[in-house]
C-alpha cells in the first residue's frame, strides 16, 4: 500500500510565475490536508479537503493560492505569481474516511524555491 | 483559539540520557495528541499518539502523558541513542474543523 505520494519533490520558480503542488493520498482516503512549513519552523495548517470539497481553508491566504481535490485524480495546491516569501516545504496529507481516529499520514514533501 | 506551544525549541542530550518534550493545546474539546518525528528533508511520521480518555501510552522507549485538566501533555524518550535525533512535534486534533494543529517543533540531538 504506496503512502502519500506528493510530486514534484522539489520546484524552482521565478517570481510571478505559477506553482502547482500534486498529492495522491493513500489508498482509500478521502481526507487531504496541506501544510507548509517555513525554514526551520513548524507545520502551518492551510487548508482541508475532502473529495471535491474544501472543509476548511482557514490557514490560506485569501489570494494567489487555491487547492482543490477533485473526483478523480489528485489534490493540487496552486500559487499563482509567487514571491520569494513563498519559499517553503508543502506537505500534503491523508486520512481515513473515518476520520474520527484522526491519524494523518504525511507525504514527504514538495520544496518550493522562488528565485 | 487553536493554540499549541512546545518547549524546548531546542534539547541535547547524551547518549542514554533522556529526553521530554512538553506541550500545551487551548481547546479544551480537544480529544487526540500525536507525536510526530521529522528527519531531515523528509515528512513527519507519526510515532506515538494519545487519545483524552487515556492518561499514559507507553511504546518501548516511548511514553506520553496527557493532563487534560491543565491541557498538557508531554513526549518522554528513554534510554536516547543518536539515530533519536530529529526535530519532534506534538500536536492536538481539533474537531471544529477536523485538523491537527501543531507545535513549533523540538529539534532533539542525541550526543555519542
Amino acid at each position: 500500500n504506496a503512502g502519500v505520494m506528493q510530486n514534484p519533490r522539489h520546484l524552482v520558480r521565478r517570481r510571478g510565475q505559477e506553482a502547482r503542488l500534486r498529492c495522491s493520498p493513500m489508498k482509500g482516503h478521502s481526507h487531504v490536508y496541506w501544510y507548509r512549513q517555513l525554514p526551520e519552523e513548524g507545520l502551518k495548517f492551510m487548508v482541508y479537503l475532502q473529495k471535491e470539497n474544501i472543509i476548511d481553508e482557514s490557514g490560506m491566504p485569501k489570494e494567489r493560492f487555491s487547492a482543490e481535490f477533485p473526483k478523480e485524480g489528485p489534490s493540487i495546491l496552486r500559487i499563482q505569481q509567487v514571491v520569494r516569501g513563498d519559499s517553503a516545504a508543502y506537505f500534503c496529507a491523508s486520512s481515513l474516511l473515518d476520520w474520527d481516529t484522526g491519524e494523518l499520514f504525511f507525504g514527504e514533501g514538495s520544496r518550493l524555491t522562488v528565485l | 483559539g487553536e493554540n499549541v506551544e512546545q518547549h524546548p525549541s531546542t534539547l541535547s542530550v547524551q547518549e542514554g540520557d533522556s529526553a521530554v518534550i512538553k506541550c500545551t493545546y487551548s481547546d479544551s474539546a480537544s480529544n487526540y495528541f500525536p507525536w510526530y518525528k521529522q528527519e531531515l528533508g523528509k515528512g513527519p511520521q507519526l510515532i506515538i499518539d494519545i487519545r483524552s480518555n487515556v492518561g499514559e501510552k507507553k511504546d518501548q522507549r516511548i511514553a506520553v502523558t496527557l493532563n487534560k485538566t491543565a491541557k498538557h501533555f508531554s513526549l518522554h524518550i528513554t534510554e536516547t541513542q543518536p539515530e533519536d535525533s530529529a526535530v519532534y512535534f506534538c500536536a492536538a486534533y481539533y474537531n471544529q474543523g477536523g485538523k491537527l494543529i501543531f507545535g513549533q517543533g523540538t529539534e532533539l540531538s542525541v550526543k555519542p
